[in-house]
């Protein structure tokens, strides 16, 4: 029975560069959450997805970030024109339902932008 | 604007020494408040969900509280594989369900 997978693990990526990230949800949750880390700082929500719906985007930065959850494959994770300041651990969680209490977390993608 | 502080930021314990992790919140209304661990390099790994003031949840060594305005994660005889950062949360009610993380408190039990 996997947990939420996320892909990769680490990602280095040159300042200006794209970088996506993968999420798939344990089976069955169809509701995914996205959280940064930063160093030494708490999980920061960031957007809230349902299949092919944003319900809450308003963690996200105004620019360069984008996220979907399509009706068939993972959810992405989308910064455009990475800078230093983007480097952080990213970490989705997913549910069951939206009445769903326990979110269940991802190992993470450690994002190291040089 | 939901808040949560955890006390105090880092831990050291020697094994079997007993001690509590605080964390305080505001929130304008209490759907879930969360206990999480996280492992350096991991993601965080759910441990306890509380819902109300009074509630109270044990898994082995660890025992959580909630009160209207705090939360103790009290460990009892920690052994070393207890280090960790140990994460608190808190979901409001509505129709929106992300969680707002305290900065987390550090454990380190020696042997």
């Amino acid at each position: 029975n996997a947990g939420v997978m996320q892909n990769p693990r680490h990602l280095v990526r040159r300042r200006g560069q794209e970088a996506r990230l993968r999420c798939s949800p344990m089976k069955g949750h169809s509701h995914v959450y996205w959280y940064r880390q930063l160093p030494e700082e708490g999980l920061k929500f960031m957007v809230y997805l349902q299949k092919e719906n944003i319900i809450d985007e308003s963690g996200m930065p105004k620019e360069r970030f984008s996220a979907e959850f399509p009706k068939e494959g993972p959810s992405i994770l989308r910064i455009q024109q990475v800078v230093r300041g983007d480097s952080a651990a990213y970490f989705c969680a997913s549910t069951q339902t939206d009445r769903s209490y326990e979110q269940y977390f991802g190992p993470g993608t450690r994002l190291t932008v040089t | 604007e939901d808040q949560v502080t955890q006390s105090p930021e880092a831990l050291r314990l020697q094994e079997g020494e007993s001690s509590s992790l605080n964390c305080s919140y505001t929130v304008s209304g209490l759907r879930g408040l969360f206990w999480y661990r996280q492992d350096p390099g991991k993601g965080p790994e759910f441990l306890f969900t509380l819902y109300s003031a009074g509630e109270e949840k044990e898994k082995e060594r660890l025992k959580a509280t909630l009160t209207k305005k705090e939360s103790f994660l009290h460990i009892t005889a920690p052994k070393p594989e207890d280090s960790a950062t140990y994460l608190c949360a808190v979901q409001a009610t509505g129709a929106n369900s992300k969680l707002t993380f305290g900065k987390g408190i550090t454990l380190s039990v020696r042997p």
